[in-house]
């Protein structure tokens, strides 16, 4: 099947300091990605659809501003947040629909765990 | 919301099958059932979906009910490597963004020795 990958795989930063989170799909192209975050021993909650070559479409109670997406490319996404503090310390995790032949399928990466001092 | 629901946890012997419900009564004509699993730390991992016929692949088999209200994942031989929490959801299946998945609270399945 189709790999999805995050970079990097954890980051530990400072309070007010800015993260960036990279997803790339390996091996096909996502004009769509996702983003979920999942807090510990909570379910994923979806953060964000990320659309090639336009704006990203962010969920109910998401601040755009703080979490920044760019889709820059057909195989690229970037998550940014913004002056991190500790309460955005999460597991964020992108997902992307497979290729032809596998567009039923959701491909997710391995995961960012992000830790916030 | 998600628009499923599952029981919060099951246990299962090691290779005996594991059936895991999930309810849906309020799915649409036009929605899947989809299964996801998650292995702690990890993303989660597609193994399964329908419309309405029963499916079957090589990780799991998939049965759905007649009316469509509800589904039953198995894996027919369960292994250790099988314990992960289990995602049943319903989603259209009519690309771009209606590819997005809205996970409930999903079932942790703990395989036993």
């Amino acid at each position: 099947g189709a790999v999805v990958s995050q970079h990097p795989s954890w980051v530990i930063c400072k309070s007010g300091t800015s993260v960036k989170i990279e997803c790339r799909s390996l091996d096909f192209q996502a004009t769509t990605m996702f983003w979920y975050r999942q807090f510990p021993k909570q379910s994923l909650m979806l953060m964000a659809t990320s659309n090639e070559g336009s704006k990203a479409t962010y969920e109910q109670g998401v601040e755009k501003d703080k979490f920044l997406i760019n889709h820059a490319s057909l195989t690229l996404s970037t998550l940014t947040v913004t002056s991190a503090h500790p309460e955005d310390s999460s597991f964020y995790i992108c997902s992307a629909p497979g290729g032809p032949g596998e567009i039923n399928e959701q491909f997710f990466g391995p995961g960012t765990r992000l830790t916030v001092l | 919301d998600a628009k499923t629901t599952q029981p919060p946890s099951m246990d299962c012997a090691e290779g005996r099958a594991a059936n895991l419900p999930c309810n849906h009564s309020t799915i649409s004509g036009n929605e899947y059932v989809y299964w996801y699993r998650q292995i702690h730390s990890q993303g989660p991992q597609y193994i399964i979906h329908g419309l309405k016929n029963n499916e079957t692949n090589e990780m799991a088999s998939l049965i759905i009910t007649e009316d469509r209200k509800s589904s039953t994942l198995i894996l027919p031989h369960a292994t250790l490597r099988d314990t992960a929490v289990y995602y049943c959801i319903v989603s259209p299946n009519s690309g771009g963004s209606n590819y997005k998945l809205t996970f409930g609270k999903g079932t942790l399945l703990t395989v036993n020795p």
